[in-house]
């Protein structure tokens, strides 16, 4: 699977957008990119997901340049219920149990007032 | 609709004794994980189940076992707690598999103290 890198933490400010970069230099022709986020003592919540280009839904858009090398999850006007941890994850588009969801330390992005 | 479903949500346990972590899901998925999560540290999968009756070891095993008797419910127990399983763990479910293409519903975690 693809190792993924982001940055350890974010500060924003209510209102802002804010764009979260992962890298994942290494993508395979059939990995897919998804985003999670995780609330302080909360499971993971799945945010969105996208193989190429852009990628929108109600709640982020979603960034791939034509290379896929790397991600920009973008949260419009954020708010302070916006404060959460994001993962960045990487895998194919197979089926089954042959594969597994591997999250690393993620982006902890805190929005202030 | 639940979705996801955990109990208890807190335990403590002394070194040595034995409990069984409770998930259940109502979206008929027929993929189930258990995860722990560290203090600061992503997820990590402990076990999975493909369906009823079927598990599988996932990256951390040791010290866990599983039984999946039916699709909507997936158990995790620690036959031995150490103070190396203190840890956060969330149970989750999919339709399509355990991959990062198939959306992970997640439970809301079981906080595990073992002193």
């Amino acid at each position: 699977l693809a190792k993924t890198t982001q940055p350890i933490s974010m500060d924003s400010y209510e209102g802002q957008e804010v764009n979260i970069t992962c890298s994942h230099n290494n993508i395979a022709t059939n990995d897919y990119i998804t985003w999670y986020q995780q609330f302080p003592s909360q499971g993971p919540r799945f945010i969105i997901q996208g193989y190429k280009t852009k990628v929108t839904n109600e709640v982020a858009s979603l960034f791939i340049p034509a290379d896929r090398k790397s991600s920009t999850l973008s949260l419009p006007r954020v708010s302070l219920s916006d404060t959460a941890v994001y993962y960045c994850l990487v895998g194919p588009d197979y089926g089954g149990a042959t594969n597994k969801l591997i999250f690393g330390t993620g982006t902890l992005l805190a929005v202030q007032p | 609709n639940a979705g996801v479903t955990q109990t208890p949500k807190f335990q403590v346990l002394k070194t040595g004794q034995s409990m069984t972590l409770q998930c259940a899901q109502d979206m008929n998925h027929e993929y189930m994980s258990w995860y722990r999560q560290d203090p600061g540290m992503g997820l990590r999968l402990i076990h999975y189940s493909v369906g009823a009756g079927i598990t599988d070891q996932g990256e951390v095993p040791n010290g866990y076992n599983v039984s999946r008797l039916n699709k909507r419910e997936f158990s995790l127990r620690l036959e031995s707690a150490a103070p190396s399983q203190t840890s956060v763990y969330f149970c989750a479910s999919s339709a399509g598999g355990t991959g990062v293409s198939y959306e992970q519903y997640f439970g809301p975690g079981t906080r595990l103290t073992v002193t």
